[in-house]
């Protein structure tokens, strides 16, 4: 089983609409989540993190977690092209490895 | 710029050839990291040091071989690689107990 899985994606959705992308993990113990973004070519950079069960919410992102359902998401609102990347989760889990899943691709249309 | 620096950007690579991936952060960080990144696969973690020690080895083959000198360089040393060795090899730092890992900008490595 994978510690960490995505849809893949791509994921196509028109400018302005709101993005949703969903995590699941395996491991119950997990107490920290990240979301990455990555632009083809570059490196993957921290955009949001959460700990507590609920949502929270940073400019046009928001993390959702609800840890009894091992579930994790980020949704972005008004989408914008330049919100065109792959975004990453990653879990810490309860031994200090942090697993990352394979990735959604997020393709912003004008 | 995330103030971790990765040289070189590229790199193209016999299967007989000697190579090092070379790893700088100006953060002030005590742990770095090794990870490859194949396509449409997830990061793969190879090696983890804290204050200069290796603490992890995710059952890296032998012909990657991680140095770290000090806490703000990192190099890993490459030797007799496969074709399957080709991907985006990334360096990370963070700040232990801090949970955020920054990345440099990877090496693409392609090995014929």
């Amino acid at each position: 089983q994978k510690e960490v899985e995505q849809n893949s994606g791509p994921l196509s959705v028109p400018e302005g609409a709101i993005a949703s992308l969903n995590c699941t993990y395996s491991d119950r113990g997990s107490q920290s989540f990240f979301w990455y973004r990555q632009y083809s070519g570059k490196s993957p950079e921290l955009i949001m993190f959460i700990y507590s069960n609920g949502d929270k919410e940073d400019g046009r992102f928001t993390a959702q977690l609800n840890k009894a359902s091992q579930y994790v998401s980020l949704l972005i609102r008004d989408s914008q092209p330049s919100d065109s990347a792959t975004y990453l989760c990653a879990v810490w889990s309860n031994d200090y490895k942090l697993s990352f899943g394979a990735g959604t691709t997020v393709t912003v249309r004008a | 710029e995330t103030g971790v620096t990765q040289t070189p950007r590229h790199l193209v690579m016999g299967m007989t050839n000697k190579k090092s991936l070379k790893c700088e952060q100006h953060l002030g960080h005590n742990a770095m990291y090794w990870y490859k990144q194949s396509a449409k696969k997830p990061l793969e973690l190879m090696f983890v040091y804290n204050f200069k020690e290796q603490t992890e080895n995710n059952s890296v083959p032998s012909r990657f071989s991680p140095e770290c000198p000090n806490s703000s360089h990192l190099f890993l040393h490459l030797h007799t690689l496969q074709p399957e060795d080709s991907a985006l090899y990334l360096c990370a730092s963070r700040m232990t107990p801090n949970e955020k890992l920054f990345f440099g900008s990877g090496t693409q490595l392609s090995v014929l």
